[in-house]
């Protein structure tokens, strides 16, 4: 089964660090980039930014250029976001997704994973 | 950045009624590289319909995408129980994907 298998919840302090993640089995994980989504609370989908896993080249939206890093490990078949000091704002829901049908490069998003809830608060 | 707008912000209707979702973009989508995805309370978000009107693996029938250009509809022929549910237009035709910001179908 093609799947992507993310961390579990998180709750933080404001100014603490945060690495989570995002483990795809099933497929050839360095085949399809990975998108990491933001969902505020009762709020829409946000795109965050990308990665291919091959290479690990990324690109961001400017709403999150400079505040979070996405990062690969191939050998483990995991994409990463992280933040080095987490604000009240970055209490969201946080889903990675891959890339997966479509053109050769410009491909919607197929399978999702189950989300990471990031709670922020003093 | 193309900015999508969706509307209505909410559909109220019954089952088996029909649906019809727009999405309009503020400039060309290339090569309708245009996706729909459904999302429950509580559940990640489904790809529905990508490339404007091709259903994705394991969609029913009676969801169906059409549009080019800056203007896509998403049309739902009969409403079942189970499709009441938020619906995002996402494009991603340029290095930047950007999603509308939902329709809510939700039980008259």
């Amino acid at each position: 089964e093609v799947q992507l298998v993310q961390s579990g919840a998180e709750v933080k302090k404001p100014g603490e660090s945060l690495r989570i993640s995002c483990k795809g089995s099933g497929y050839s994980f360095t085949s399809y980039w990975i998108s990491w989504v933001r969902q505020m609370p009762g709020k829409g989908l946000e795109w965050m930014g990308r990665i291919d896993p091959s290479d690990s080249y990324t690109n961001y939206s400017p709403s999150f250029q400079g505040h979070v890093t996405i990062s690969a490990d191939k050998s483990i078949s995991t994409a990463y976001l992280q933040w080095s000091s987490l604000k009240a704002s970055d209490t969201a829901m946080y889903y990675c997704a891959r890339h997966g049908v479509g053109g050769s490069t410009n491909r919607a998003f197929d399978i999702w994973g189950q989300g990471t809830m990031v709670t922020v608060s003093s | 950045e193309i900015v999508l707008t969706q509307s209505p912000g909410t559909l109220s209707l019954s089952p088996g009624e029909r649906a019809t979702l727009s999405c309009r973009a503020s400039q060309s989508v290339s090569s309708s590289y245009l996706a729909w995805y459904q999302q429950k309370p509580g559940q990640a978000p489904r790809l529905l319909i990508y490339g404007a009107s091709s259903r994705a693996t394991g969609i029913p029938d009676r969801f169906s995408g059409s549009g080019s250009g800056t203007d896509f509809t998403l049309t739902i022929s009969r409403l079942e129980p189970e499709d009441f549910a938020v619906y995002y237009c996402q494009q991603y035709g340029s290095s930047s994907w950007t999603f509308g910001q939902g329709t809510k179908v939700e039980i008259k």
